[in-house]
């Protein structure tokens, strides 16, 4: 079986300021990667994916991430956040060979002025 | 850029009614899925569907719920016989392939059943 824990469900932060977004896993099998992203009242976005090679992916509006294997972790971190980052951000892995994605609990980044 | 689309918006239903959530995936990919979001809750998996077959389900997906693809665009979910603890936002998927593959969401599906 595997799990998602994302940590901190709320994450206030400052315009311009950094952030990073924890995420853990924990599988008995190797997974693929994702962080998905959710605006007010729109679907899942996808931000990036980790499916093998570099540890550290970017994606789309300025974010990446860096996979720890040793420490089963995928942290998403942008250097300087804007206001329409506000959002829910969602971490999920597949099982490989398997199609169901499985989501953390998600948190919710509000970039305050 | 093609996107994946569901209809209604909003449903609201009284207990013991069918529902058909419809989802139009993206024109060229094979696989769609389904899943589901409990108010305050996270994401999760319903099932998946490749080849006119289910490929895999979840717990959550017992007899009560049915998918089907009934022409060559579109994908449902059906919901025999709602429960109050079918209220929930149910997003559709799909990918031009499997695992790995990005799966794309549509807007959502807000069910609210009395």
């Amino acid at each position: 079986a595997q799990s998602v824990t994302q940590l901190d469900s709320q994450v206030p932060v400052f315009e311009e300021a950094p952030v990073e977004l924890r995420c853990n896993y924990s599988s008995s099998v190797s997974v693929y990667l994702f962080w998905y992203v959710q605006y007010p009242n729109q679907g899942l976005q996808l931000l990036l994916k980790y499916l093998s090679g570099s540890t550290l992916v970017k994606g789309i509006n300025g974010f990446e991430a860096e996979f720890n294997k040793s420490q089963t972790s995928f942290h998403l971190r942008k250097p300087s956040v804007h206001i329409s980052d506000t959002a829910e951000y969602f971490c999920a892995v597949i099982v490989t060979g398997a199609n169901n994605l499985f989501f953390g609990t998600g948190t919710r980044l509000t970039v305050i002025p | 850029e093609p996107e994946v689309t569901q209809t209604p918006s909003h449903q609201v239903t009284q207990m013991g009614q069918e529902v058909i959530l419809r989802c139009v995936p993206i024109s060229n990919h094979l696989y769609f899925y389904w899943y589901r979001q409990i108010l305050g809750q996270k994401v999760e998996f319903l099932v998946s569907f490749y080849n006119n077959e289910i490929s895999e389900k979840s717990e959550i997906f017992d007899d009560q719920f049915s998918v089907e693809r009934p022409d060559g665009s579109n994908f449902t979910l059906k919901i025999r016989s709602t429960k109050l603890e079918d209220s929930a936002m149910y997003f559709c998927a799909s990918s031009v392939g499997p695992s790995q593959e990005t799966q794309y969401f549509g807007p959502g599906t807000r069910l609210l059943v009395l």
